[in-house]
């Protein structure tokens, strides 16, 4: 099955720098990738997400690139703020031969941006 | 904007016993699911459910679990006996279509067993 490889497990930035995360997948059939943003306690809200036909993709302050020959993906916050600050996973998107897509989750990042 | 609802937030029960989580998915959404969130760890898919069957389950979704669409509404999760490593952050959700776009989370319920 799918393996979700997350990097950091903890950043620390200041206000305004810029965040990456980093994400690698096992399954080359794999091929939607979200980001969920989770704050304590509540539940995982989707940030920004990529399909495979895309390489790179931006809202706002927020973007995601994917390397399918490289089977990684990651994502970037810039110039970040105090309520950036929480817990954000990734997670790759496969349905193994059925109909329904189940996610699986990277181990998250705790990201703290500090004032 | 339409939200997946779960209940109770938070149930608290004696290692052994029943406990059903409940969900209200979307009202036009088909497909289903249940995952889990051990305190400080990722979540992990249990299962997937459309047309009242299970499509899939994880290693995790044994014997003990099972799920249910007794209406047209409502969708739950059982766990016959709960053991205390089932302590966790159960979320629901659900999404128009098989496809991997538009899945819709609920807010969770925090199981603790005792």
């Amino acid at each position: 099955g799918e393996n979700v490889e997350q990097h950091p497990s903890t950043l620390s930035v200041q206000e305004g720098d810029s965040a990456v995360i980093k994400c690698t997948y096992s399954d080359s059939a794999s091929n939607y990738f979200p980001w969920y943003k989770q704050e304590l306690g509540k539940r995982p809200q989707l940030i920004i997400d990529i399909r495979s036909n895309v390489g790179e993709k931006k809202d706002q302050r927020i973007a995601v690139t994917l390397n399918k020959t490289a089977k990684h993906f990651s994502l970037h916050i810039t110039e970040t703020q105090p309520e950036d600050s929480a817990v954000y996973f990734c997670a790759a998107a496969s349905n193994s031969g059925g109909s329904n897509y189940k996610l699986t989750f990277g181990k998250g990042t705790l990201l703290t941006v500090n004032p | 904007e339409p939200e997946v609802t779960q209940t109770p937030s938070h149930q608290v029960t004696q290692m052994g016993q029943e406990v059903i989580l409940r969900c209200v998915p979307i009202s036009n959404h088909l497909y289903f699911y249940w995952y889990r969130q051990i305190l400080g760890q990722k979540v992990e898919f249990l299962v997937s459910f459309y047309n009242n069957e299970i499509s899939e389950k994880s290693e995790i979704f044994d014997d003990q679990f099972s799920v249910e669409r007794p209406d047209g509404s409502n969708f739950t999760l059982k766990i016959r006996s709960t053991k205390l490593e089932d302590s966790a952050m159960y979320f629901c959700a659900s999404s128009a279509t098989g496809s991997r776009y538009g899945y819709t989370f609920g807010s969770g319920t925090r199981l603790t067993v005792v």
